[in-house]
């Protein structure tokens, strides 16, 4: 059974720093690309970045260029989001799901990781 | 970055009624667009992927169509399991982006 399961979330102040991990299980973690996806209260999603098989190809939405990272241990089969200078904007609930990136499809997804950034 | 506008915002239906959820993007997306159904306080599904494929364990009443600019989503006849909120991806180009979703609530 495919299984992600998202840790990390927390309450930080504007302009702090977090990392969110996702464990992934019951799969060859290291054939997918891997995205996150994050949802603030009461609102819409929002795709945040992804990353290949191999960690060598990232891609950001904009408002998160050079502040969130993304990165993945294939070995311990996790990916990650290193993010920095951290906005009230930022607050919502990241998950990560696994990428079909060539069929077009995110077909598994963990069940979240609440970030609050407030003073 | 593509702009996807979905329309209605909100739906008001009934058991056993016929809806349909449209997905426009601000420029042409081949067939690069899945649709995603989440329910309150849990994670996205997939539904639809590539446009008009089926994501296996989803129900036949689910159907979807379009290419190009125009995408639909059609739930032949409502069960109580699919009053929710559904949202279109586009992964033609990046970033990524989704539709604002479209609620579906119960008449």
């Amino acid at each position: 059974e495919v299984q992600l399961v998202e840790s990390g979330g927390d309450l930080v102040q504007p302009g702090g720093s977090l990392r969110l991990s996702c464990a992934a299980s019951g799969f060859s973690f290291s054939d997918f690309w891997m995205t996150w996806v994050r949802q603030a209260p009461g609102k819409g999603l929002e795709w945040v970045a992804n990353i290949n098989q191999d960690g060598s190809e990232k891609h950001f939405v904009d408002s998160v260029k050079g502040r969130f990272t993304i990165s993945r241990d294939n070995a311990k089969n996790s990916v990650y989001l290193e993010m920095k200078r951290l906005r009230v904007e930022d607050t919502a609930v990241y998950y990560c799901a696994r990428d079909w990136t060539y069929l077009g499809k995110v077909d598994h997804w963990g069940q979240g990781t609440q970030l609050t950034v407030a003073s | 970055a593509i702009h996807m506008t979905q329309s209605p915002s909100s739906l008001s239906a009934s058991v056993g009624d016929r809806v349909t959820i449209s997905c426009r993007a601000s420029q042409g997306i081949r067939n690069d667009l899945g649709w995603y159904i989440q329910k309150p306080g849990k994670a996205p599904q997939l539904l639809i992927y590539a446009a008009t494929n089926l994501q296996s364990g989803v129900p036949s009443r689910f159907s979807a169509s379009g290419s190009g600019t125009d995408f639909t989503l059609t739930i032949s006849s409502l069960q109580p399991e699919d009053f929710a909120t559904y949202y279109c991806l586009q992964d033609y180009n990046y970033p990524h982006t989704f539709g604002q979703g479209t609620k579906l609530e119960l008449k």
